[in-house]
């Protein structure tokens, strides 16, 4: 069965590093997203893609964040300088149509660690 | 930020009990609804997606009901089994965005 991939599984990094976590999403899906988990917290819309731009973002994706499609298959997502508090789980998501009311498939989630 | 509610945080019931949970949501500006299910070190799965005041959906066991004009969507399953021990998560989505409420963990207790 199809699935959403993530890499790498775990990632830390020193506070001010650029990171970029990358997903592989379903290959005839359209529609892409990144989520975080704070731990403890509860899971949260970051971004949604199309077409290769920006469809929406939450008002936590700031300049900081960036996402990218830069070929055919990975989608990924740039944090310039991270800081403590982006420790979290970041889940990638996919989706084969345009429309939030068709059902999502998540990845594994990359959890970053920013010490 | 709007504010998405389940109930309970927590629960546990003995197989073969039937149990039911809520997500509570605003009840203006809705677009869709999604419950997933999230087992333990694994992705959240998609169970279903509700975007019609009255839908009721099924998936084996498991369905659930909306209603949209009141701000609320039940989960139910029947015959509760060791297997349907997760976190189920609901999903409003509204303006385009998603928010998440903070599950409700079931423990089946063989």
């Amino acid at each position: 069965e199809p699935e959403v991939t993530q890499t790498p599984s775990h990632q830390v990094t020193q506070m001010g590093q650029e990171v970029i976590l990358r997903c592989v999403p379903i290959s005839n899906h359209l529609y892409f997203y990144w989520y975080r988990q704070i731990l403890g917290q509860k899971v949260e819309f970051l971004v949604s893609f199309y077409n290769n731009e920006i469809s929406e973002k939450s008002e936590i994706f700031d300049d900081q964040f960036s996402v990218e499609r830069p070929d055919g298959s990975n989608f990924t997502l740039k944090i310039r300088s991270t800081k403590l508090e982006d420790s979290a789980m970041y889940f990638c998501a996919s989706s084969e149509a345009v429309g939030l009311s068709y059902e999502q498939y998540f990845g594994p989630g990359t959890r970053l660690t920013v010490t | 930020i709007l504010n998405v509610e389940q109930s309970p945080q927590s629960l546990h019931v003995q197989e073969g009990d039937s149990t039911n949970f809520t997500c509570s949501f605003p009840s203006s500006n809705f677009y869709a609804l999604h419950w997933y299910r999230w087992e333990t070190a694994k992705s959240p799965e998609a169970l279903f997606v509700m975007t019609l005041n009255g839908d009721e959906k099924k998936k084996g066991r498991i369905s659930a009901t909306l209603n949209t004009k009141e701000g609320y969507s039940y989960l139910y399953i029947k015959g509760s089994q060791p297997e349907d021990s997760a976190t189920y998560l609901c999903a409003f989505i509204s303006g385009n965005q998603f928010y998440f409420g903070t599950g409700t963990s079931l423990t089946v207790i063989p």
